[in-house]
């Protein structure tokens, strides 16, 4: 089956980059999704389309996708920001969907 | 103000079935495609399966996990989705989500409901 492929965990301090790594097959012909969960919260939608924001998310967030690889970049991280990050995508039927194995993004 | 309610977790034994009810409100219902999501105590999300809409037969789509077990329904006339689970098993433990996203016009859009806690334990 079809299988997304993010790092465990990226530590930044307060104000550096973080860069959040998606690796999958498809993801040069499917869009790539990212949420942020934070714990006892359901997801949070910060990038859809690869590299679109939905309204009210800042913008640090930002997502980009090349070749086999969709990254979400936050750039100068907040304390808020720490949360574990999924990336989301389809296979490339289109019928099933499936997350990333995760990644805890922590901020100190 | 969209709404995502449900219901219908609690605990069962190994073997046993559940249906999961999702209750739906303020967004198109009828015209989104409705996915249920789980999550073990933990452990990261799993995408559960999907079941598109009406102009598109309502057809569904499963993970190989729950293929087979589940099987996703809609009943556009009570705004409701629902995830029937046979031959529960233990690791089917976890919060269920169910959850929509797509184009309403040009906009995305992304709910999720609180989610609904499924022990399967003897």
């Amino acid at each position: 089956s079809y299988e997304l492929t993010q790092p465990p965990s990226v530590s930044v301090s307060p104000g550096q980059t973080a860069r959040i790594t998606c690796s999958g097959d498809a993801l040069p012909k499917k869009f790539a999704y990212w949420y942020q969960q934070r714990s006892g919260q359901a997801p949070l939608l910060v990038i859809y389309d690869d590299n679109k924001r939905p309204s009210g998310i800042p913008e640090r967030f930002s997502g980009s996708s090349s070749g086999t690889m969709a990254t979400l970049t936050i750039s100068g991280a907040q304390v808020e920001d720490e949360a574990d990050y999924y990336c989301y995508s389809p296979d490339i039927s289109g019928d099933q969907f499936v997350f990333g194995t995760g990644t805890k993004v922590t901020v100190l | 103000e969209v709404h995502l309610v449900e219901s219908g977790g609690g605990l069962v034994q190994p073997g046993g079935s559940l249906k999961l009810s999702c209750a739906a409100s303020g967004f198109n219902f009828s015209g989104s495609a409705m996915h249920w999501v789980r999550q073990a105590s933990g452990k990261g999300l799993e995408w559960l399966g999907r079941i598109r809409s009406k102009d598109n037969n309502d057809a569904t789509g499963y993970a190989a996990s729950v293929n087979g077990r589940f099987t996703i329904s809609r009943d556009d006339s009570k705004n409701m989705a629902y995830l029937q689970m046979n031959s529960l098993k233990t690791e089917d433990t976890a919060i269920y989500f169910c959850t929509s996203h797509g184009y309403g016009g040009n906009v995305f859009l992304d709910f999720w409901g609180q989610g609904t806690l499924v022990t399967v334990s003897s």
